[in-house]
């Protein structure tokens, strides 16, 4: 297996709402991310997790809250978003959080609409 | 810091074309660099890598020479197929962070 599975594939939501997005992968890797991507904009990282733990958050707003139940399964919860956070939301995986040539294996994203 | 910069697109090509579209960087010490691509309504897949000065990553057709006297590592392909129209993003990883470049769409012609 060597798929990232994010579900939902799109999501519509109020300002008031709360809702989650989840990405899964069966692959044994030990590190799995969160990338923002805009229209005609690369991916921007948003948090990274290393065994499970969080390794790196890039300044992102508490409206946005990860959370990596265990190895194979990474969550964004949300709430209180604004229309700006509208966005192509990718989760992605690596074997493991170093500084060597890991490839980045991507699932193909949530695409949130914010009304 | 660390940078990739990439042509801007977008690149109209007619079937079984040549295609290039070049990446330049910036970088402290000896990256690895990538090139991604992300076909329409899916997320970002490796097309290929190289690790070190001197490497040919290659796939599908497509190759790039890591070139470190000239910081760059451009993506070239012989004769493009419609099926290739895409975002190509470089990349370089130096450290724990990968950095992308801003991408350059390609659409293919038949």
């Amino acid at each position: 297996d060597t798929e990232v599975t994010q579900t939902p594939k799109h999501l519509v939501m109020g300002m008031t709402n709360k809702k989650s997005l989840k990405c899964e992968q069966h692959m044994g890797h030990r590190a799995m991310y969160w990338y923002k991507q805009k229209a005609k904009k690369p991916p921007e990282l948003m948090f990274v997790y290393s065994y499970e733990k969080l390794s790196i958050n890039e300044s992102v707003p508490s409206r946005f809250s990860p959370e990596c139940p265990n190895s194979s399964l990474l969550n964004l919860h949300l709430h209180a978003l604004q229309p700006e956070d509208s966005a192509l939301y990718l989760c992605a995986s690596t074997e493991q959080y170093t500084s060597g040539a890991n490839v980045l294996t991507f699932g193909a994203g949530s695409r949130l609409t914010v009304l | 810091g660390d940078s990739v910069t990439q042509m801007e697109g977008p690149v109209t090509l007619s079937e079984e074309a040549f295609l290039t579209i070049n990446c330049t960087y910036t970088a402290t010490g000896y990256p690895s660099l990538f090139w991604y691509v992300q076909y329409p309504g899916e997320g970002l897949q490796l097309l290929l890598k190289a690790t070190k000065a001197d490497d040919k990553g290659s796939n599908k057709g497509f190759e790039a020479t890591y070139r470190k006297e000239t910081t760059s590592f451009h993506l070239e392909k012989g004769s493009v197929q419609v099926s290739d129209s895409a975002v190509y993003f470089c990349a370089l990883k130096e450290g724990f962070k990968t950095i992308f470049g801003a991408g350059t769409r390609l659409f293919v012609k038949a």
